[in-house]
C-alpha cells in the first residue's frame, strides 16, 4: 500500500485566496483525521470522519475552514479566505477502528507526509 | 477540557546516554499511544498501551502505562543519532476516537 497520500506537499498563497488540501487514506481504513501542526500550538485535531461522516469538528478554528469526505478514498480541507495565521503543516491520518490482524484492538493512526501551507 | 502534557519539552543527550520522556493526562485514559516524528517528517506510530501498569519493550525503547492510567513514560537506553526527533504521546478523548496529542518532547542526540 502507498500509505496516506496528501497533495500538494507545499502550498504558498496570498492572504484572501482559497486553499484546498487533499488526502487519500489507506484503503480499508474507516477513520480519517485532519490535524494542524504549528510550533506554538503543537499538533491539533481539526476534524475526523468515520465511514465518510464527520464525527467531531470541534477543532475547526472557524467558519473559514471546511472539510468534506465524498467517498472512502478522498477527503478535502478547504480554507476560504486564507489568512497568514493559517500557515502551518496540515496532516491527514487514517486508521482502522477495528480488530487488528493480531486480534487485539488497535487504533494506530497512519499519517500522510503533510502539506506545508504558507499564507503571505 | 482534556489536556495531555509532556516533560521535558526539549532534551539534549550525548550519544550513548539514556533518555526518558513523561506524559501526563488530566483524565483517565482507556489507552495511550506513542508516536515519533523525525525532523521535517510526519508522526509515526510506535506503540499502544492498554492495561494499567503495562510495560512494553521495543529493542532499546521501553514504554510504561501508569497504574492509574493517567500517565505514561518512554525510556530509551543508550541513545543513538537515529533516535533524534520529537516523541508524542496521545490519549483518546473519553469514549471517542478523538486522540489528544501531548505537547511532545524534542530529543537531540549529540555524537
Amino acid at each position: 500500500d502507498a500509505g496516506v497520500i496528501q497533495s500538494p506537499r507545499h502550498e504558498v498563497t496570498e492572504m484572501g485566496q482559497e486553499v484546498t488540501l487533499r488526502c487519500k487514506p489507506i484503503s480499508g481504513h474507516d477513520y480519517l483525521f485532519w490535524y494542524r501542526q504549528t510550533m506554538m500550538r503543537g499538533l491539533e485535531l481539526l476534524i475526523y470522519f468515520n465511514n465518510n461522516v464527520p464525527i467531531d469538528d470541534s477543532g475547526m478554528p472557524e467558519d473559514r475552514f471546511s472539510a468534506k469526505m465524498p467517498n472512502a478514498s478522498f477527503s478535502t480541507l478547504k480554507i476560504q479566505p486564507s489568512e497568514p495565521r493559517d500557515s502551518a503543516v496540515y496532516f491527514c491520518a487514517s486508521s482502522f477502528g477495528g480488530l487488528s490482524t493480531t486480534g487485539g484492538i488497535t487504533y494506530e493512526q497512519y499519517f500522510g507526509p503533510g502539506t506545508r501551507l504558507t499564507v503571505t | 477540557g482534556q489536556q495531555v502534557m509532556q516533560i521535558p519539552q526539549y532534551q539534549h543527550v550525548q550519544e550513548g546516554e539514556d533518555f526518558t520522556t513523561y506524559c501526563n493526562s488530566s483524565t483517565t485514559l482507556s489507552n495511550i499511544q506513542w508516536y515519533k516524528q523525525r525532523p521535517g517528517g510526519h508522526p509515526v506510530f510506535l506503540i499502544q498501551l492498554v492495561k494499567s501498569g503495562e510495560v512494553k519493550k521495543q529493542k532499546r525503547l521501553t514504554f510504561q502505562f501508569g497504574e492509574a492510567k493517567k500517565n505514561s513514560s518512554l525510556h530509551i537506553t543508550a541513545t543513538q543519532t537515529t533516535d533524534v526527533g520529537t516523541y508524542f504521546c496521545a490519549g483518546p478523548h473519553s469514549g471517542t476516537y478523538k486522540y489528544i496529542f501531548g505537547t511532545g518532547t524534542r530529543l537531540k542526540v549529540l555524537a
